[in-house]
């Protein structure tokens, strides 16, 4: 049990566009998404969490223009990079925890952005 | 200075060897400890959970948390080939809130 899916694993676009990720528990209601980002032979950082219903709460130095989150239901948090550029170029990976208060998360598989 | 300090590695070990990874970290508020394993391009797996200080077994892995000292480990036994991936620790002050990771400690046991 405990499993978080994330969609697509790989994506590469054009500088400018839109990306979507989609994070999903899939056998569970997953009360607080958060997402991190990871560049090459760098540590996990996170950029936002997310509760169902409410707005995300973003970490400094993160736009929350640029890196939209909705939160829309219990099993689905999505993150937009809005006219990615190469720089927003990373491993984007999101985690999940079941319930308010416990501290286990439980990682999706990540999710590979190139901008061209 | 950075929350959490972890030496990258590369570590290489032969096969059969104890392998100790640590982490040290600044915030003394800190009472929740994690390790997971990452794969190379794969989300993170946790390994060890540890609440406050003390010692933890799992199997050929042991954790240890000493806050007096601010220093975490984790112990790996009887290393083996598929033991290969970068290793992270993380850490939080309060449960169910984010974590503060590492950067990873890259391990190669060899056979």
């Amino acid at each position: 049990g405990a499993v978080v899916s994330q969609h697509p694993s790989r994506v590469i676009c054009k500088s400018g566009t839109s990306v979507k990720i989609e994070c999903r528990s899939l056998d569970f209601q997953a009360t607080t998404m958060f997402w991190y980002r990871q560049f090459p032979k760098q540590s996990l950082m996170l950029m936002a969490t997310s509760n169902e219903g409410s707005k995300a709460t973003y970490e400094q130095g993160v736009e929350k223009d640029k890196f939209l989150i909705n939160h829309a239901s219990l099993t689905l948090s999505t993150l937009t990079v809005t006219s990615a550029h190469p720089e927003d170029s990373s491993f984007y990976i999101c985690s999940a925890s079941r319930v308010a208060g416990e501290d286990e998360q439980f990682f999706g598989p990540g999710t590979r952005l190139t901008v061209l | 200075q950075k929350e959490v300090e972890q030496d990258p590695g590369p570590l290489s070990v032969p096969e059969g060897a104890i392998v100790s990874l640590n982490c040290t970290y600044s915030n003394s508020a800190f009472q929740y400890f994690m390790w997971y394993r990452q794969y190379s391009r794969k989300g993170p797996e946790l390994l060890m959970y540890t609440y406050s200080s003390g010692n933890k077994e799992d199997g050929r892995f042991t954790a240890q948390v000493d806050k007096s000292s601010k220093y975490i480990s984790l112990f790996i036994r009887d290393s083996q080939p598929s033991d290969s991936a970068t290793y992270l620790c993380a850490m939080s002050e309060q449960a169910g809130t984010a974590l503060i990771f590492g950067k990873g400690t890259t391990l190669s046991v060899s056979s």
